[in-house]
């Protein structure tokens, strides 16, 4: 399995909602991230977990809440989001903690829809 | 400022032309990544350079990084409808005792038929 998965694939939620994101690997890798990307950027990184342990925040508003259960599942929580929180939410996992020896794999990704 | 400019923003190209997508970085690089992504979709993985010199190829597309390690190309060759897309270069700069993997602002691609 060299897949990164990602559910839902779609996700309309109000302002009031509280809802999760999904992110799941089987690869053995031991690090998994959250980026967001808006339309015609590029992605930007939100939380990166290393051994299962939040390794990165980079300054994400607390409305977005991450969780890594094990080393397969990555979290997002999202809660009481505004509408210019709406963007595709990729996830993505590498293999030894984070670094350059052996890339990042992404998942298909999330569009969210804050309305 | 961006760590990491890519050039051009934007190229169209008549199918069966070469092209040349550019990454450079205001810092020495440890790891330089190339990824295409539909709209709306998943980064596909392309190709990885890590070391000075390297040069890697994949069916048309081939990628190299500078003896510097601060600049890095994307060549195709016979470009074909199929390789349209957003082209983005990443590249891993330390953060603290970590890595963190920054991107460039992305090349869009259009192959005209």
């Amino acid at each position: 399995d060299t897949e990164v998965t990602q559910t839902p694939k779609h996700l309309v939620m109000g302002m009031t909602n509280k809802k999760s994101l999904k992110c799941e690997q089987h690869m053995g890798h031991r690090a998994m991230y959250w980026y967001k990307q808006k339309a015609k950027k590029p992605p930007e990184l939100m939380f990166v977990y290393s051994y299962e342990k939040l390794s990165i925040n980079e300054s994400v508003p607390s409305r977005f809440s991450p969780e890594c259960p094990n080393s397969s599942l990555l979290n997002l929580h999202l809660h009481a989001l505004q509408p210019e929180d709406s963007a595709l939410y990729l996830c993505a996992s590498s293999q030894a903690g984070t670094g350059s020896n052996y890339g990042y794999t992404f998942g298909s990704g999330t569009r969210l829809t804050v309305v | 400022s961006q760590e990491l400019e890519q050039s051009p923003q934007s190229l169209i190209v008549q199918e069966g032309k070469n092209l040349t997508i550019n990454c450079t970085s205001s810092k020495t690089l440890y790891g330089l990544y190339w990824y295409k992504q539909k709209y709306g979709e998943g980064l596909i993985f392309l190709m990885m350079l890590q070391k000075g010199g390297e040069e890697k190829s994949h069916e048309k597309i081939t990628a190299k990084l500078d003896e510097k390690k601060q600049q890095s190309s994307l060549h195709i060759t016979a470009s074909q409808p199929s390789h349209a897309g957003i082209y983005l270069c990443g590249a891993d700069y330390p953060r603290g005792s970590n890595y963190k993997l920054t991107f460039g602002k992305g090349t869009l691609l259009t192959v005209n038929p």
